[in-house]
């Protein structure tokens, strides 16, 4: 069974500063990973995501994550922290086959940005 | 372009009685799932169909049932509302296994 961890449940930053958001995963098989953002009252909108293709992953809004095997990361991170960005991250990981595949979120990071 | 749409949007139910929260999808896809949301649990999936004809039990099945009544829609049942099951219920969708899932606005649900 494949699991997420999300170190720190909420994150602060100033604005302009870099957003560092940590994931570790747990899979029995090649994962795909994701980073799913949530606004106020507002469903989950996908940030990026990780097939097996390239390690380093750009996303929308600037985002980008690194998808490092040996490390079992997935951090997501953002040069420059804009007041927008605030928000609730989740990172979530599906398995490759079989039974393998539902989505499995960790528990969220919430992220404030600071004037 | 709709994408998952959910409805009711809010709803507050007195314990024992029943409801049914549906969801429809636009975009052909062949898997559907439920998920609740929770305040420091993230999201916990009740059941999924990964495609038309066939669900199976997530995390959290207890409570709850579902019908995948077709390719767009997959509805959740609570049959008698317990105040446990107060929360915030997300439908998604993707279009086959191992895609990204695509999400609805939410339904928040308030058991008395």
């Amino acid at each position: 069974a494949q699991s997420v961890t999300q170190l720190g449940s909420h994150v602060s930053v100033s604005e302009g500063a870099l957003v560092l958001l940590r994931c570790n995963y747990s899979s029995s098989v090649p994962p795909y990973l994701f980073w799913y953002v949530q606004y106020p009252n507002q469903g989950l909108q996908l940030l990026l995501k990780y097939t097996s293709a390239a390690t380093l992953v750009k996303g929308i809004n600037g985002f980008e994550a690194e998808f490092k095997k040996s490390e079992t990361s997935f951090h997501l991170t953002k040069p420059s922290a804009h007041m927008s960005d605030a928000a609730e991250y989740f990172c979530a990981v599906r398995g490759s086959g079989g039974s393998n595949y539902k989505l499995t979120f960790g528990k969220g990071t919430l992220l404030t940005v600071n004037p | 372009n709709a994408g998952v749409t959910q409805t009711p949007k809010f709803q507050v139910l007195k314990t024992g009685q029943s409801m049914t929260l549906q969801c429809a999808q636009d975009m052909n896809h062949n898997s559907m799932y439920w998920y609740r949301q929770d305040p420091g649990m993230g999201l916990r999936l009740i059941y999924y169909s990964a495609s038309e004809g066939t669900t199976d039990k997530g995390e959290v099945p207890n409570g709850y049932n579902v019908s995948r009544l077709n390719k767009r829609e997959f509805s959740l049942r609570l049959e008698s509302a317990a105040p446990s099951q107060t929360s915030v219920y997300f439908c998604a969708s993707s279009e086959i296994l191992n895609t990204e899932a695509f999400f609805g606005q939410g339904t928040r649900l308030t058991v008395v």
